[in-house]
């Protein structure tokens, strides 16, 4: 199956932009989907398709990708961001109906 | 608003089936094109897609895991269900279930989860 490569931490001052990436062969072919997980909680959707944001997600999130790259910039990080970040994409090494995530990048905000 | 719930047993002993339930409320399981999924995370892991199955009986599973994942529905109740059989201490995990659009390749309601340990 594809994998998903992260970097395991960023930092970044508070106010300031910052981008987590996500590498993998997959994302040649699919988006990344991109999760916010705080301690104890569950994953919560903030980045979905081309660059999507669900209702309630603040447009300080958005997403971008190229080759097989996916990164998810913060623009004006606030304290309240800090938590791990997932990418997720169909995997395109099997039948295309799996899905598969990244090992995460836990963000702390400065 | 739609809202899932996990319940299950906490504990379950090596080589014995964990079974999980999903209980879906404010909106309808069967309605819509979307599919229910399973998601687990061990403790300090990320975050490993199990399956997802429509209403209808459509079933996906992880490769690494399916010949021992049994995902169901019963629209009935409302309520999808997940087992998986000869469980070891790399089970041990908490257990998502979600609903899953395909078409956006996302998860965009997820229950709270439930911890499951394997352990004699």
């Amino acid at each position: 199956s594809s994998e998903l490569t992260q970097d395991p931490a960023v930092s970044v001052a508070l106010g300031q932009t910052v981008r987590i990436t996500c590498q993998g062969d997959s994302l040649r072919t699919y988006y990344a989907t991109w999760y916010q997980q705080k301690p104890g909680q569950a994953p919560v959707l903030v980045i979905y398709g081309k660059n999507n944001r669900p209702s309630g997600i603040p447009d300080r999130f958005s997403g971008s990708s190229s080759g097989n790259t996916a990164s998810l910039t913060l623009t004006g990080a606030q304290a309240e961001d800090e938590a791990d970040y997932y990418c997720s994409s169909r995997d395109s090494s099997g039948n295309h109906l799996d899905w598969v995530f990244g090992g995460g990048t836990k963000l702390t905000v400065l | 608003q739609l809202q899932l719930q996990e319940s299950g047993p906490g504990l379950v002993k090596p080589s014995e089936t964990l079974s999980l339930t999903c209980i879906v409320s404010g909106g309808s399981i069967s309605s819509g094109t979307y599919y229910w999924g399973w998601i687990r995370q061990p403790p300090g892991k990320k975050l490993e897609w199990i399956g997802s199955m429509y209403h209808s009986g459509s079933t996906y599973h992880n490769p690494s895991l399916k010949s021992r994942v049994t995902i169901s529905v019963d629209t009935s109740k409302n309520q999808f269900s997940l087992k998986l059989s000869s469980v070891t201490a790399a089970d041990t995990a908490i257990y998502y279930c979600a609903r899953h659009i395909l078409s956006m390749d996302a998860f965009d309601i997820w229950g709270q989860g439930t911890m499951v340990t394997v352990s004699s």
